[in-house]
């Protein structure tokens, strides 16, 4: 099946550096790919949407200065974290939808990355 | 405002006591509803699509099924791997205006299957 491979699986940083995180799909090409918050006990709340060559979408509240996202290549994208306090502690989670898939949810999950600033 | 409710929040079961986990949604209208398994510090991991009122779908111990208002993840004999969360989302059909869509997920119920 699909497989999505996010790195780091956790970070700990100071606050105010900035953190990166990657997303590859490995065995298929993603046109589009998602990244998503989690809280704890809590649903998985959308931060942006990207497609590959373009500009992400973010969603409303979302600062996109502040998260950075980059979809350079049709298996490669990346979130920045730039200047991270203590409450952008979370864990984030991508996902990737195959090229021709027809509906959004029939995405595959990256296994997230647990980012802690201190 | 597109909305899904997923309940109970926990549930405990006993190996082999089979149950239905619930999620309720209110949309304008629904292109797919979706359930995933989560495991603890992981992705979600996709299960089901189900498209329309009256389908089900079947994969080992899990059923899900879907009304126009809700849809229902059946265990049956549930065994203490099946232990996970278990989220819904659905798919709106597409704002008119921009064409955007989303999914907007429930938050989940929490299984604990006991041996």
């Amino acid at each position: 099946g699909a497989v999505v491979s996010q790195h780091p699986s956790w970070v700990i940083c100071k606050s105010g550096t900035s953190v990166k995180i990657e997303c590859r799909s490995l065995d298929f090409q993603a046109t589009t790919m998602f990244w998503y918050r989690q809280f704890p006990k809590q649903s998985l709340m959308l931060m942006a949407t990207s497609n590959e060559g373009s500009k992400a979408t973010y969603e409303q509240g979302v600062e996109k200065d502040k998260f950075l996202i980059n979809h350079a290549s049709l298996t490669l994208s990346t979130l920045t974290v730039t200047s991270a306090h203590p409450e952008d502690s979370s864990f984030y989670i991508c996902s990737a939808r195959e090229e021709g898939a027809v509906l959004l949810g029939e995405q595959y999950f990256g296994p997230g990355t647990r980012l802690t600033v201190t | 405002e597109d909305q899904v409710t997923q309940s109970p929040e926990a549930l405990r079961l006993q190996e082999g006591e089979s149950s239905s986990l619930n999620c309720s949604y209110t949309v304008s209208g629904l292109r797919g509803l979706f359930w995933y398994r989560q495991d603890p510090g992981k992705g979600p991991e996709f299960l089901f699509t189900l498209y329309s009122a009256g389908e089900e779908k079947e994969k080992e111990r899990l059923k899900a099924t879907l009304t126009k208002k809700e849809s229902f993840l059946h265990i049956t004999a549930p065994k203490p791997e099946d232990s996970a969360t278990y989220l819904c989302a659905v798919q709106p059909l597409a704002n008119m205006n921009t064409g955007f869509q989303k999914l907007v997920f429930g938050t989940g119920t929490r299984l604990l299957v006991s041996p």
